[in-house]
């Protein structure tokens, strides 16, 4: 069954890039009707979509941090990619990466990420 | 996708029916989904595209959505429903989520 894992730093400082890698397993990446999206969640906060990409490479981001964010998919390795730029504080969350396409039904079980010098 | 609201919080009593609503402008025109998040957990899908339940979602987990409202509803409410319930709606690609509704059961 398809399972998704988070990976990446926990720390990151202000000012520098916040990178997370979705490892997929289990399934395919490359499959036609999928989007695979990344959500993240502040503490006590509500989840906050940042982003989906399509199998084709065909991406979607959330208005508010379109100009910070970047996704790309590698079908080959079978994971795909968050950065987001010049983080600060406020970018503090739980990340998750799941699959799409509409709703997100598969998840992974998300991973912390601390803004702080 | 334009912002969407649930109240932040709803009580049932045991056995009673849950209602949450979602509302937005137009939202009876996109999909909309709902999930399930207890402290700790990954969100769970529950419904999906309106009104259908993915595998394994017990029967008394149900959904609609007409006009500029959503609703799930949660029938013979179990203790185990106890969480935060989030709607999704989704739209050409983008996706918006809302504030979440915490259900106590009584």
């Amino acid at each position: 069954q398809l399972q998704l894992q988070e990976s990446g730093p926990g720390l990151v400082k202000p000012s520098e890039t916040l990178s997370l890698t979705c490892t997929v397993s289990g399934g395919s990446i490359s499959g036609t009707g999928y989007y695979w999206g990344w959500i993240r969640q502040p503490p006590g906060m509500r989840l906050e979509w940042i982003g989906s990409i399509y199998y084709d490479g065909s991406t979607y981001y959330s208005l508010s941090l379109k100009s910070r964010v970047t996704i790309s998919l590698d079908t080959s390795k079978k994971y795909f990619s968050l950065k987001l730029r010049s983080v600060t504080a406020a970018d503090t969350a739980v990340y998750y990466c799941a699959r799409g396409p509409d709703a997100f039904d598969i998840w992974g079980r998300g991973t912390v990420v601390t803004v702080s010098s | 996708s334009s912002e969407v609201t649930q109240p932040p919080s709803v009580s049932v009593s045991l056995g009673q029916t849950a209602s949450i609503s979602c509302s937005g402008d137009k939202l009876g025109d996109k999909y909309v989904c709902w999930y399930q998040q207890k402290p700790g957990q990954s969100p769970l899908l529950v419904i999906y595209q309106d009104r259908k339940r993915p595998s394994g979602i017990p029967e008394r987990f149900s959904g609609s959505n007409s006009g500029n409202t959503a609703t799930l509803t949660i029938s013979g409410t179990q203790a185990m429903d106890e969480a935060d319930y989030y709607c999704q709606a989704w739209d050409s690609g983008s996706v918006v989520f809302g504030g979440g509704t915490k259900l106590t059961v009584l």
